[in-house]
């Protein structure tokens, strides 16, 4: 059975502060893992990663993929109380197209 | 509409009735997938349609949940019997082709709430 698995499941962290998210998988014919960022119902897509090794950024977030160790981290830089929301990590196989999604690490960063 | 749709954004309904939840996904997307999320928890997959293939239906958590899709347009999911703990947000993704490189788009969400 595919497995997605996140840690922390939660997170509370001071504004300034730097984290990093974990997303462990175990699926057969992966292809693609993705980040999303949930702060009420809707997830927003953030990155997908295919290829280990290389780095996807945007703004204070960055993350990696390594595919032979099976995971993939989210860092936040310079945390701010916006940040704060549910991070989720969904990964892909190269059958199909449905996304098998972790638990989530929710996020608190405080002012 | 730029978005993916759903309606109702809540419904409240009595244990044993029936509810339909509608989603409108992105013009043009061909893959149209259903999740579950009960409080506190993760995204659960409940089925996944692409274009005129046969659906995937392998989430679904019992026979009283059922999907349809006519063509790549509006889906509609459909609780028989509901009982407490189908209370959930179910959500709704299109997408064009994951395989592709494009990824997913979320609708709202519809909040269920079966009392």
């Amino acid at each position: 059975e595919d497995k997605v698995v996140q840690s922390p499941l939660s997170l509370v962290v001071h504004e300034g502060d730097t984290v990093t998210l974990n997303c462990s998988y175990e699926v057969t014919n992966f292809r693609s893992l993705l980040w999303y960022k949930q702060e009420k119902k809707a997830p927003t897509f953030l990155f997908m990663l295919t290829s280990s090794g290389i780095e996807k950024k945007s703004g204070r977030l960055s993350s990696i993929l390594d595919k032979k160790e099976l995971f993939s981290i989210l860092n936040i830089t310079a945390t701010q109380t916006g940040d704060s929301a549910i991070y989720l990590c969904a990964v892909k196989k190269s059958s199909g197209d449905k996304l098998t999604f972790g638990t989530g690490t929710r996020l608190a960063v405080r002012p | 509409g730029a978005g993916v749709s759903q309606s109702p954004s809540n419904k409240v309904t009595e244990k044993g009735k029936d509810v339909e939840l509608r989603c409108d996904p992105i013009s043009g997307h061909t893959a149209l997938y259903w999740y579950r999320q009960r409080l506190g928890q993760g995204l659960e997959f409940l089925i996944y349609f692409q274009g005129n293939s046969a659906p995937d239906k392998s989430g679904l958590p019992s026979d009283r949940f059922s999907a349809e899709r006519t063509g790549e347009s509006v889906s509609t999911l459909t609780i028989q019997r509901t009982q407490q703990e189908d209370s959930a947000v179910y959500l709704c993704a299109s997408s064009f082709l994951l395989h592709s490189g494009n990824t997913i788009y979320f609708g709202e969400g519809s909040w269920l709430t079966v009392v």
